[in-house]
């Protein structure tokens, strides 16, 4: 069965930095795309940034309202994605998922998602 | 790319058949997603490549579409159908969501 359990959220005060964690298994994770999907409370849902395979050299794309403060990452070894978070604002509030990415025609979908972490920052 | 949703609320009753429309701003082939969400709970893929009923999910729901225009149909509600759902394009970066069409009972 494939899972994926997102860990790290939490209250952070504005300017500051949090590390959220995916922690995956069921199935060949250095096979996938992998990304982070975020949902503000009572809003809808917005990608925030993926991490392509090893077979395409881990290279990265993000959201414009993420770029240059947050960083997707990945360890195969551990079967663990990353997504370091920097300079954070209070619009960075949500829930934040991890998410297993699915190719069809070699165009990636989300097929699998985890339960989410809440981050909130406030002072 | 944006994706505009229509409703963006629906009331219904339970045996009614539904239909969800999705328009891209432009073009985007075949490469949309139909997501479903309950609320506080993350979102289950029902649809891909515009059409394909992902594996599992009741065949009361179908996509259709290409290009522009997209369309989810729920052929007879059911009780556990009413929920938040999201049309998505996966064709070009930046990913992006419709702003959701919540199914409520009527």
């Amino acid at each position: 069965e494939v899972q994926l359990v997102e860990s790290g959220g939490g209250l952070v005060q504005p300017g500051g930095s949090l590390r959220l964690s995916c922690a995956a298994s069921g199935f060949t994770f250095i096979d996938h795309y992998m990304d982070w999907v975020r949902q503000a409370p009572g809003k809808g849902l917005e990608w925030v940034g993926r991490t392509r395979n090893k077979a395409n050299s881990y290279t990265t794309e993000y959201a414009a309202s993420v770029r240059g403060r947050f960083t997707i990452s990945r360890d195969d070894s551990k079967n663990s994605l990353y997504l370091q978070m920097n300079s954070l604002t209070t619009e960075d509030t949500a829930v934040y998922y991890c998410a297993r990415a699915f190719p069809f025609n070699n165009h990636w979908y989300f097929d699998c998602w985890g339960q989410g972490t809440l981050v909130t920052v406030s002072s | 790319i944006q994706l505009t949703q229509s409703p963006s609320s629906l009331s219904a009753s339970v045996g009614d058949r539904v239909t969800i429309t999705c328009r891209a701003s432009e073009g985007i082939s075949s490469y949309l997603a139909w997501y479903q969400q309950k609320p506080g709970k993350a979102p289950k893929l029902l649809t891909y490549g515009a059409s394909t009923l992902q594996s599992g999910v009741p065949s009361r729901f179908s996509g259709s579409g290409s290009g522009r225009d997209f369309t989810l149909t729920i052929s007879s509600l059911q009780p556990e159908d009413f929920a938040t759902y999201y049309c998505q394009q996966f064709n070009i970066y930046p990913l992006t969501f419709g702003q959701g069409t919540r199914l409520e009972i009527k």
